[in-house]
């Protein structure tokens, strides 16, 4: 089936640890995104990328880090420089920028 | 960025009742979408609608471009349509997102 898959569904993380989340879709998008979300509100984009070996911050950037070597994957990174990981971490794909944009189930990141 | 108010925050309605919700947001956009996350966090896409109306089932939705607003219609609610909806637009290249409608839907 076509879809996005992020891995883990639960993750926990350490103080000063990087933890780094999976996304990886097969229905051949060329854009890919990293949101955020917190308990009530709503998603906030952390880095999206438009095409393979390219991507950009989005509103909240600091203490992550991302790579898009290969089309089909996304991974996050967050590193011992975001203060307050915890949260709810959604992937998305669009097949270019300004069309429909398609979600993952989502990574629940906590701290140890 | 632009900015995306999403009203009412929060909706109670008895089974089988109609509601609509609303989203305005501050500049011209190029894509706008609807989506329903349920209490698991899954985001759904129920419309991916920049301009006019589009239906599917029990829901519709309008997004009327030139007044900067769209509504989603919910007929004949169901406790399934409980969860959050939220508005997204697109302006520069990413998805700006409201704070959401909290819907309930009572048996």
């Amino acid at each position: 089936d076509g879809g996005i898959t992020q891995s883990p569904k639960y993750l926990f993380r350490k103080e000063g640890q990087n933890v780094t989340l999976s996304c990886e879709q097969n229905l051949n998008h060329d854009a890919m995104y990293w949101y955020r979300q917190d308990p009530g509100q709503g998603l906030r984009l952390i880095y999206y990328s438009q095409i393979v070996n390219d991507f950009q911050k989005g509103d909240i950037a600091e203490g992550y880090s991302v790579s898009r070597e290969k089309k089909e994957s996304f991974p996050l990174t967050v590193t011992s420089a975001q203060k307050n990981p915890t949260a709810f971490y959604l992937c998305a794909s669009s097949m270019q920028v300004n069309q429909p944009q398609h979600f993952g189930d989502g990574t629940r990141l906590s701290i140890l | 960025g632009i900015q995306v108010e999403q009203s009412p925050p929060d909706l109670i309605l008895q089974e089988g009742a109609n509601s609509t919700l609303r989203c305005n947001f501050s500049d011209s956009v190029n894509n706008l979408q609807w989506f329903h996350q349920n209490p698991w966090g899954q985001l759904i896409n129920l419309f991916y609608i920049p301009s006019g109306t589009k239906q599917n089932g029990r829901l519709s939705a309008t997004t009327v471009a030139t007044e900067r607003y769209s509504l989603l219609y919910i007929s004949s609610s169901q406790t399934t349509d409980s969860g959050v909806y939220f508005c997204a637009v697109e302006g520069d290249y990413k998805l700006s997102f409201g704070a959401g409608t909290t819907v309930t839907v009572r048996a």
